[in-house]
């Protein structure tokens, strides 16, 4: 079954500060969709990159950075000198799309930038 | 272009009450999906559609919560009778099934509160 484990539910690191939200996720199929979406403070749902199964290239994207490693079915975000507007809830998700359109979403990282 | 856009943003009625919750997908858009958000369960899926027909409700908590989508461009979510524990935000988001590559997009959620 799909699952999808974020297992920091909170962190809180000070501004410039690098940090990395860690995602696992469980799957048995082969061909497979991996998310991250951010929720601000102001509660809508914002999606930041989406990363297929069968390529395993890191992306960067500005001060953000993606890992994703099937070997450990891991697909771990990183922003790299954290500003105070990255606060917010950091959700990964998981689609076994096209066979299911069903995303499993992650139950979250609150991320704290502190001043 | 617009959104997904969900009706109303908040809303607060007493336990008992019928509410019903609006979404319109993003204009070509052929999979629609109902979200619940709470700080105890995260977020979860309740039903999805594929061209109007629902495809997966198992997501839907009790016969008291119902999803219907008699056009494209147009889906309804309702609870009769509501609850104090159905108190959550309620998120629409709509995809291009024929394009799995691409991500959910959300609507801005609906705010619910029974009292």
């Amino acid at each position: 079954a799909q699952k999808v484990t974020q297992a920091q539910t909170e962190i809180s690191v000070v501004e410039k500060e690098d940090v990395t939200l860690d995602c696992v996720y469980e799957t048995r199929d082969t061909t497979y969709y991996l998310f991250w979406y951010k929720q601000p403070p102001s509660g809508e749902l914002v999606f930041l990159i989406r990363r297929n199964s069968f390529d395993e290239q890191n992306e960067i994207s500005g001060r953000y950075s993606w890992n994703f490693q099937k070997s450990t079915s891991s697909f771990n975000f990183t922003i790299t000198a954290s500003q105070v507007v990255d606060s917010a809830v950091y959700f990964c998700a998981l689609s076994e799309s096209p066979r299911d359109d069903k995303i499993i979403f992650g139950k979250g990282t609150r991320l704290h930038i502190l001043p | 272009d617009a959104g997904v856009i969900q009706s109303p943003r908040h809303e607060v009625t007493e336990m008992g009450q019928e509410v019903t919750l609006r979404c319109k997908p993003i204009s070509g858009h052929n999979s629609l999906f109902w979200y619940r958000q709470t700080m105890m369960r995260g977020l979860e899926l309740l039903i999805y559609f594929n061209n109007n027909v629902p495809i997966d409700d198992s997501g839907m908590p009790e016969d008291r919560f119902s999803a219907k989508m008699p056009n494209a461009s147009f889906s309804t979510l309702k609870i009769q009778p509501s609850e104090p524990r159905d108190s959550a935000v309620y998120f629409c988001a709509s995809s291009a099934r024929q394009r799995p590559d691409q991500p959910q997009h959300f609507g801005d959620g609906t705010r619910l509160s029974i009292l």
